[in-house]
């Protein structure tokens, strides 16, 4: 079968650092996705890792270690929009159509 | 070209009715895909589409639920007999074939409440 964890809810501080991880358990693993959702919103691409290791992209990085089926979010200099929710996805492989099975997301509420 | 464009937002229907959604993915995409998304939930794949071809289904899918991409351009998703169970929120994403890894482009969703 098909998994992923990741925590339900994490709460931070503007302008904290806040890491938000999962864990993953497929079969034809192409990558990990993360998307931010609004409420009510359509999740949003943030970043995305094929291979291990950390990418960049602006004030969130992500991190892949394919050995450890682990990776995480980071959220740098948090701000109050940061608040909503972010799922991690796992691509599968062109075999599957390239699709994306989601965790069920973790709740991040940024506190002033 | 705007994004990708979901109607109606918002679908109030009676257990039993039918009901049809529609999604317009961004125009270059020839890959289309539909979730469902409950409250707390990540969205759940469903169907996807390449051109007008649908690859594959989910056995979330019942035999109540129907998709279409005619001509490759913009996808119905119809749902018969609707159930209280149905109730959620159905996302259309696209994509190009060799993009699809990097990550899809979603609409807002239509938001389905079975009364």
């Amino acid at each position: 079968g098909q998994s992923l964890e990741q925590p339900s809810e994490v709460t931070a501080v503007e302008g904290a650092i806040v890491q938000i991880n999962c864990t993953y358990q497929t079969s034809g693993f192409y990558g990990l996705s993360w998307y931010q959702q609004h409420d009510g919103g359509a999740p949003t691409f943030l970043s995305y890792n094929a291979l291990d290791g950390l990418e960049e992209t602006g004030r969130f990085s992500s991190f892949l270690s394919r050995s450890d089926s682990y990776g995480y979010l980071l959220l740098q200099e948090l701000q109050m929009k940061d608040s909503a929710s972010y799922f991690c996805a796992v691509s599968l492989d062109y075999n599957q159509g390239g699709k994306l099975i989601f965790g069920q997301g973790t709740e991040l509420s940024v506190k002033p | 070209d705007t994004g990708v464009s979901q109607n109606p937002r918002h679908k109030i229907t009676k257990r039993g009715q039918n009901v049809t959604f529609r999604c317009d993915p961004i125009s270059e995409h020839n890959r289309l895909y539909w979730y469902r998304q409950t409250l707390g939930q990540g969205p759940e794949f469903l169907t996807y589409f390449q051109n007008e071809a649908q690859l594959e289904k989910s056995r979330l899918l019942s035999d109540r639920f129907s998709a279409e991409r005619p001509k490759g351009s913009f996808s119905t998703l119809e749902i018969q007999r609707t159930e209280q169970g149905d109730s959620a929120m159905y996302l259309c994403a696209s994509s190009l074939e060799t993009a699809s890894y990097y990550g899809y482009t979603f609409g807002s969703g239509t938001r389905l409440t079975v009364v």
